[in-house]
């Protein structure tokens, strides 16, 4: 089925290490997104990708980066986590203005816990 | 910046009865999309209903509708004869209508209970 695919679901680090959240759709979108879901805080947007080969900063970005590896793919570092970082993590594509599916089509989210 | 405010943290109706949510934004653009989001407890984001602010027909989604005030400013959804499978979190969100990477703005969300 067409879609957004993350990986992985679940995850527990250790405060100091780091990991690689993955994001791949296969809707031949052109835009993609990270956002973090913190309770009473709704989505809020981390990072985001107009194309391929570009990226740019959302409201949180402060502890992460990422890479538009190609059209697909658009994946999330974190270099040093901290408890801070503890949320669920969403990413998602957007469909292009006019297409019939124009909005975002969301991954199944990944949760992450630093201790 | 935009903004989008849900001011019900938790609501909670019985099964059958009608239940609407509310949703307020702030924008200064005139051209822009709004949007309802379903979580249910498995965490996926399942896209409810959405409304194209040039249009000033209230979209209708099956059970689900809207109330589109835009002069207000104000999106509220209307569900109705609710279904147990209708409990979840909810979200309005806001997105201006243009080229490029146009971000998604989230209201807080709420958490809607439907008991039998």
């Amino acid at each position: 089925n067409a879609g957004v695919t993350q990986t992985p679901k679940f995850q527990v680090l250790k405060t100091g290490q780091s990991m690689t959240l993955q994001c791949a759709q296969d809707m031949n979108h052109n835009s993609m997104y990270w956002y973090r879901q913190d309770p009473g805080m709704g989505l809020r947007l981390i990072y985001y990708s107009a194309s391929e080969g570009t990226t740019d900063k959302g409201e949180v970005p402060n502890g992460y980066n990422v890479s538009r590896l190609n059209k697909r793919e658009f994946s999330l570092r974190l270099e040093s986590a901290a408890p801070s970082q503890t949320s669920v993590y969403f990413c998602a594509s957007r469909g292009d203005i006019g297409s019939a599916r124009y909005g975002y089509t969301f991954g199944s989210g990944t949760r992450l816990t630093v201790v | 910046a935009q903004t989008v405010t849900q001011s019900q943290p938790e609501m909670s109706v019985q099964e059958a009865e009608t239940v609407t949510l509310s949703c307020t934004y702030d924008t200064s653009e005139n051209n822009y999309y709004l949007f309802w989001y379903k979580q249910p407890p498995s965490r996926q984001m399942i896209l409810v209903i959405r409304q194209e602010a040039y249009k000033q027909q209230n979209a209708t989604e099956n059970r689900f509708s809207v109330n589109f005030q835009k002069a207000a400013k104000s999106f509220s959804l209307k569900i109705s004869d609710s279904q147990l499978g209708d409990t979840a979190m909810y979200f309005c969100a806001f997105m201006k209508h243009s080229q490029g990477a146009q971000k998604l703005v989230f209201g807080q969300g709420t958490r809607l209970t439907i008991n039998p």
